[in-house]
């Protein structure tokens, strides 16, 4: 299994720009989200999905839009990008219910310009 | 309002010792407490679960501790290598909110272990 996979691992962007952050895992969870990391904070909430077709808002939702058409990927979008969208921006995957492992992918680090 | 406090925010230590982190948290109603490790450059990787029935559980030279009266939890790592440097994360889940309830992340311990 490759588990959690991300691309890219890192992306420049000028403000204004749009991209695509890709996500995909090979475990057939049910359970994906999307977690930014900024220095001095703890991991913050995106966006979310309970399965396919089905997405919900986390904690800092504006500026990201998801859509999970299948259960293997989880694509977040960045519409118009903006220097505070710049961070370290985490996948996670696993099976629905309380205490489950979440897996992580790799990260990929985001520069908005 | 649901918090996950973690102490120190750094460490330093050399090979071989011991060290203990700790992690406070004000969430409620309480589900679970994880501890991750994060290498730098990496994303985090589960070393433990606890749920409110559990006071102890152990993934190797890694022992965490639950004490849900206090509301307190604390990471022992035994006979330390150089493989322990990274950050460690303390994750609080809330009972309740979603299919996996509502995590809660500390800032992190980051740990250096030097020769």
């Amino acid at each position: 299994n490759a588990g959690v996979t991300q691309t890219p691992k890192f992306q420049v962007l000028k403000t204004g720009q749009s991209m695509t952050l890709q996500c995909a895992q090979d475990m057939n969870h049910e359970y994906m989200s999307w977690y930014r990391q900024d220095p001095g904070m703890g991991l913050r909430l995106i966006h979310y999905s309970v399965g396919a077709g089905i997405t919900d808002q986390g904690e800092v939702p504006n500026g990201y839009n998801v859509s999970r058409s299948t259960t293997e990927d989880f694509p977040l979008r960045l519409l118009s990008a903006a220097p505070s969208q710049t961070s370290v921006y985490f996948c996670a995957s696993s099976y629905t219910g309380q205490g489950v492992t979440q897996y992580f992918g790799p990260g990929t680090r985001l520069l908005v310009l | 309002k649901n918090q996950v406090e973690q102490s120190p925010q750094s460490l330093i230590i050399l090979e071989g010792k011991n060290c203990t982190l700790q992690c406070n948290y004000t969430v409620s109603p309480f589900s679970n407490l994880r501890w991750y490790k994060q290498d730098t450059g990496r994303g985090p990787v589960s070393l433990t679960i606890m749920t409110f029935s559990e006071n102890t559980k152990s993934n190797g030279r890694y022992t965490a501790t639950l004490d849900a009266d206090t509301k307190q939890s604390s990471l022992h790592i035994t006979a330390s290598q150089l493989s322990d440097s990274a950050s460690y994360i303390c994750v609080v889940s809330a009972r309740g909110s979603g299919n996996t309830g509502k995590l809660i992340f500390g800032q992190g311990t980051t740990l250096q272990v030097k020769p």
